[in-house]
């Protein structure tokens, strides 16, 4: 069983609707992240969150929107996407902890979006 | 910037038999981390092992072990004993220490599809 919880697992939508990716984990986490991933490809990163504030925006466009409401809650909220958008959204997350610089990061099994 | 290259789109390996995986990196920094992933049909990327760039010692995590080679910038992953769950595309990944976080950008190379023949 994975840690990192998201949901919805599936989500279809069309270019006009507005929807949100939610990421859940209890680990006591304080880094978070937002990666996309096309078929075959290596994860990219969209956004890390430390202590609820936007740390790294890898120059995301404005229709993809995060959020980080506390500690244990990731939200990607999705509005007027492209058919390109279409892919795999994984969330992750690590500790932040002084003194100790290697925390791995730990996934979840991802929301895999389809843009109609 | 940091660039992570897996020369191998895909491997094949017979069960119970052992397979090496490849990956090398380009940086200028002296220390860094270095991670495989494995990411199973089921979607969820999983931390198979790590290793940190100052310790010479090559990591082990039960079949899994580390070729280390800090002046090559190599990387490579050997699977021992090789099961049918270890049936995945492997990622390996560079995490840079700049900024002093401990969190932070992973960069992934382009993946290794592994099939494990029974």
């Amino acid at each position: 069983d994975t840690e990192v919880t998201q949901t919805p697992k599936h989500l279809v939508m069309g270019m006009t609707n507005k929807k949100s990716l939610k990421c859940e984990q209890h680990m006591g986490h304080r880094a978070m992240y937002w990666y996309k991933q096309k078929a075959k490809k290596p994860p990219e990163l969209m956004f890390v969150y430390s202590y609820e504030k936007l740390s790294i925006n890898e120059s995301v466009p404005s229709r993809f929107s995060p959020e980080c409401p506390n500690s244990s809650l990731l939200n990607l909220h999705l509005h007027a996407l492209q058919p390109e958008d279409s892919a795999l959204y994984l969330c992750a997350s690590s500790h932040v902890v002084r003194g100790r610089r290697n925390q791995p990061q730990h996934f979840g099994d991802g929301t895999r979006l389809s843009i109609l | 910037a940091q660039t992570v290259t897996q020369s191998q789109p895909e491997m094949s390996v017979q069960e119970a038999e052992t397979v090496t995986l490849s990956c090398t990196y380009d940086t200028s920094e002296s220390d860094y981390y270095l991670f495989w992933y494995k990411q199973p049909p089921s979607r969820q990327m999983i931390l198979v092992i790590r290793q940190e760039a100052y310790k010479q010692q090559n990591a082990t995590e039960n079949r899994f072990s580390v070729n280390f080679q800090k002046a090559a910038k190599s990387f490579s992953l050997k699977i021992s004993d090789s099961q049918l769950g270890d049936a995945a595309m492997y990622f390996c990944a560079y995490r840079s220490l700049a900024g002093g976080t401990s969190y932070g950008k992973l960069t992934f190379g382009q993946g290794t599809i592994l099939t494990v023949h029974p």
